[in-house]
């Protein structure tokens, strides 16, 4: 079955750190664009990040550069988003999804049922 | 960034009649390869989004037949023929053409 499913999401303090982690299965890892997408509470979707296959590409939205580094395991079939210097906006369900890239960007055509995140003292 | 706005943001439908839901972006979405990364998802109440449409037109397999997209450069549309009852839920466009990737505000479809 193609799935990914993401994991780590917490409740963690303003300033603080958070990894989360995308177990993906079912297609070949190695060869896809991943991506992070969030939904903060009641809202809608922003795009994150995204991750080129061999992971020598990032790219970040403006809000998370310097604090959220995205990485990935093709060896474990594992995409890792680290989050740093977390602020209560931060706060939403984060998803993992698969980016066909060059053939459709954006198109993510594979979602995970996300991971919850939040940020309060 | 590019800017994408939907319209409405909310849409009340009775079963069986059509549905149009508007997006525009502040920048035109054709890549240097020719191509429009313009895309459709629906998020369906307590689930995570499913994509419904790719690259403007592209139907997914298994989206019925009565949602087709349509439009060019920077104004497209998602429009459903005879809306049912599993449409329900919130529509997102979403241009993959430009970094960062920006998506609309969302419209909520509901049954009148």
């Amino acid at each position: 079955e193609v799935q990914v499913v993401e994991s780590g999401g917490d409740l963690v303090h303003p300033g603080g750190s958070l990894r989360l982690s995308c177990a993906a299965s079912g297609f070949t890892f190695s060869n896809a664009w991943m991506t992070w997408v969030r939904q903060t509470p009641g809202k809608g979707l922003e795009w994150v990040g995204n991750i080129k296959p061999d992971g020598s590409k990032k790219y970040y939205v403006d809000s998370v550069k310097g604090r959220f580094a995205i990485s990935r395991d093709n060896a474990e079939n594992s995409l890792y988003l680290q989050m740093n210097s977390l602020r209560p906006e931060d706060t939403a369900v984060y998803y993992c999804a698969r980016d066909p890239g060059g053939d459709s960007w954006g198109a993510f055509n594979i979602w995970g049922k996300g991971t919850t995140v939040t940020v309060s003292s | 960034d590019v800017v994408m706005t939907q319209s409405p943001l909310s849409l009340p439908v009775t079963l069986g009649q059509p549905a149009s839901i508007a997006c525009w972006s502040s920048q035109s979405l054709v890549y240097k390869d020719g191509n429009t990364y313009l895309n459709w998802f629906l998020q369906r109440p307590g689930q995570s989004p499913r994509r419904l449409i790719y690259k403007v037109s592209n139907r997914d397999s298994g989206v019925p037949d009565r949602f087709s997209g349509r439009g060019s450069d920077t104004d497209f549309t998602l429009r459903i023929n005879r809306v049912e009852a599993e449409d329900v839920g919130v529509y997102y466009c979403m241009q993959g053409t430009h970094w960062p990737y920006t998506f609309g505000q969302g419209t909520k479809l509901e049954i009148k």
